[in-house]
């Protein structure tokens, strides 16, 4: 079985330019997550799509960020403009569904915004 | 104040070893504790899955769960050079925020041969 994949895996940029982040998650799976993990810490969610509708958005930065799932598979993160700050990993995980089960994690993105 | 602590690291030990790590949290709505393994470039992968409070035994390794002291731990009995990796804790409820996961901030594990 296909794990969760994602690209770009790695992604260079000028601070100002806006930069864009792909997820497919594993087959079936209901629940797409997007987190972002700085150099040194835990993964910490962004947001939470069930299906193709948005139910946990409230970390996300939304003068800058966005996100889609369009038929409730695959799925952008964007960055628009980019800041220095948003120098991380950006990882994308599934699930069947949210409450119970596990997890399953892609092996992020890894942006560096110069 | 984080609601899951966990101390960084780095640790490093002999092959063979027993390995301990640990994790501290506030919040006492959490009922599944978890542990990830994220190796170099790679992205977290579940090694052990806990509900509520005891102990569960997989091969080499052993989480336990206090509830009491909101206290876990994981024991990796017989450590391998490919145990080497960080260690990431996570935790949520059962009700609220649809279980979004918790982490700690990771304990970065090395085994020397």
């Amino acid at each position: 079985e296909a794990g969760v994949v994602q690209s770009p895996r790695y992604k260079i940029i000028e601070k100002k330019q806006p930069v864009a982040f792909w997820c497919n998650p594993i087959s079936g799976h209901n629940t797409l997550y997007w987190y972002r993990q700085n150099l040194g810490q835990g993964p910490e969610l962004l947001i939470r799509y069930e299906n193709e509708e948005a139910v946990d958005d409230s970390q996300l930065p939304k003068d800058r960020f966005s996100a889609e799932r369009l038929k409730g598979v695959d799925s952008t993160l964007k960055i628009q403009p980019a800041e220095l700050g948003d120098s991380a990993v950006y990882l994308c995980a599934s699930s069947f569904r949210a409450r119970t089960d596990t997890q399953y994690f892609g092996p992020g993105t890894r942006l560096t915004v110069l | 104040q984080k609601e899951v602590e966990q101390d960084p690291g780095p640790l490093s030990v002999p092959e063979g070893a027993i390995v301990s790590l640990n994790c501290t949290y506030s919040n006492s709505a959490f009922q599944y504790f978890m542990w990830y393994r994220q190796y170099s470039r790679k992205g977290p992968e579940l090694l052990m899955y806990t509900y509520s409070s005891g102990n569960k035994e997989d091969g080499r390794f052993t989480a336990q769960v206090d509830k009491s002291s909101k206290y876990i731990s994981l024991f990796i009995r017989d450590s391998q050079p490919s145990d080497s990796a960080t260690y990431l804790c996570a935790m949520r409820g059962i009700y609220n925020q649809g279980g979004k996961l918790i982490f700690g901030q990771g304990t970065e594990l090395s085994v020397k041969p």
